[in-house]
């Protein structure tokens, strides 16, 4: 078990460029999970998938968020045109549900910041 | 808007003492109930979860659910200046498709 593992750990862009970071979930575990955190601030939720389906995008999430997972494993977040308000640390967790026993409990990876200059 | 409510801080308390942490929830039918610890510059990691009203105990950590209240605590006896850190409460409501809501976090502060 090698944990959740996130790339890049920092990524530094201009204003109006896209960036992408990938999630490597813990490998047996098939939900995923994306979050945002500023300073001072909880974890914000972003989005989920179940295996490879994408079942829930948080309303806050802009048309310029989006998020994938192709073959129920890795997941990748894309933000096109990045603005300063995308500064954040984008962290990335997985669980495990078993049918009809979720406890909910999710292991995060260690997290991917990005400052938008 | 469903919230996560704690107290920002920070919590001072002096090392070998208890430190107390609260957090109250507004979804009376939430039935999970979670305490993560966050260093500073690192990601939250799970240190409780509590489902049923009452206690639940592991080592040094106590949570207390009382869901009449919406109100959860976590309790760190014999506190170390290890255990400096923000606490992180989070829920995951009623049809909230197994996502967890987080609160802002209270940040403890162990002093020698």
């Amino acid at each position: 078990d090698t944990g959740v593992s996130q790339d890049p750990r920092h990524k530094i862009t201009k204003r109006g460029q896209n960036v992408t970071f990938r999630c490597d979930p813990i490998s047996e575990h098939n939900r995923l999970y994306w979050y945002r955190q500023t300073l001072g601030q909880g974890p914000e939720f972003l989005t989920y998938f179940q295996n490879e389906a994408q079942l829930e995008k948080s309303r806050l999430l802009s048309d310029r968020f989006s998020a994938e997972r192709p073959k129920g494993s890795f997941s990748t977040l894309e933000i096109q045109r990045t603005e300063q308000g995308d500064s954040a640390m984008y962290l990335c967790a997985s669980s495990l549900l078993f049918p009809g026993v979720d406890t909910g409990e999710l292991f995060f990876g260690e997290g991917s910041r990005l400052t938008v200059l | 808007q469903k919230e996560v409510e704690q107290n920002s801080g920070p919590l001072s308390v002096p090392e070998g003492a208890i430190a107390s942490l609260n957090c109250t929830y507004s979804d009376r039918g939430s039935q999970s109930f979670f305490w993560y610890r966050q260093y500073s510059g690192k990601s939250p990691e799970l240190i409780m979860s509590i489902y049923s009203n009452g206690d639940k105990e592991d080592g040094r950590f106590t949570a207390q659910l009382n869901k009449a209240s919406q109100y959860v605590s976590l309790l760190i006896r014999d506190s170390q200046p290890s255990d400096s850190a923000t606490y992180l409460c989070a829920v995951i409501y009623t049809g909230g498709g197994n996502k967890l809501t987080f609160g802002t976090g209270t940040q403890l502060k162990v002093e020698l």
